[in-house]
């Protein structure tokens, strides 16, 4: 069964803290993404990532950032977390496909983010 | 980005079939049209998509109109387990990247 795990379910931080979230696929694929959802706004993308080491900027990515030093690993940092992140964050993975956009994405369970 | 119209919510009776309708007026011609769902406290699920032509999987059809400016999403035969939120959506990204848009969605509710 295909994969993509989410470091924590829930997570509470404080105002000002350092933030990682993490996500792991095990299903080889070249492309990871990182959404945030909040009622009556839908998911919005934050990052994606189509390489190690490669990144491209989402639709929201103000306050966050990214790293994917291995295939399978994407983590999203919040440098100073601030109340108005509070919110789900979902992390998900698609294979690289050169033809066209004729693929699917796998998502992760979610974490769902408090911050104080 | 091309943009997906869908009705808030729709009801269903158990054991009956469901079209969850979405219009996309503004769609390219190399837009894909991808369905997801998500059921509560979970993360979004594939659940099918398509080019032009009609599409069927284990879960689902998928009904294209032929000016492609709408497509149907159809279960067969809506069980308890299908409540979900289901997100039609089109494709924005470019050639070897993906990436999905997500709207508000159609809240289906299924009644035993």
């Amino acid at each position: 069964d295909v994969k993509v795990t989410q470091s924590s379910r829930y997570l509470v931080k404080r105002t000002g803290e350092k933030v990682f979230l993490e996500c792991v696929q095990d299903m080889d694929h070249e492309n990871m993404f990182w959404y945030r959802q909040d009622p009556g706004l839908g998911l919005r993308l934050i990052y994606f990532s189509y390489d190690v080491k490669m990144k491209e900027k989402g639709d929201i990515p103000e306050g966050y950032s990214v790293s994917r030093e291995k295939k399978e690993r994407f983590s999203l940092i919040l440098e100073s977390a601030s109340t108005n992140q509070t919110s789900m964050y979902l992390c998900a993975s698609s294979l690289w496909e050169t033809s066209g956009r004729d693929n699917e994405q796998f998502f992760g369970p979610g974490t769902r983010l408090t911050v104080l | 980005d091309a943009k997906t119209t869908q009705p808030n919510s729709m009801e269903s009776n158990e054991e009956e079939p469901v079209h969850l309708p979405c219009n996309h007026s503004t769609i390219s011609g190399t837009d894909y049209i991808h369905w997801y769902r998500q059921l509560p406290s979970q993360g979004p699920e594939y659940v099918i998509h398509g080019l032009t032509s009609n599409v069927n999987n284990r879960m689902a059809s998928l009904a294209i109109a032929e000016d492609r400016k709408s497509s149907t999403l159809i279960l067969h035969r809506a069980t308890l387990r299908d409540a979900a939120v289901y997100y039609c959506i089109l494709d924005g990204s470019g050639a070897g990247s993906y990436q999905l848009t997500f709207g508000k969605g159609t809240k289906l509710s299924v009644i035993p």
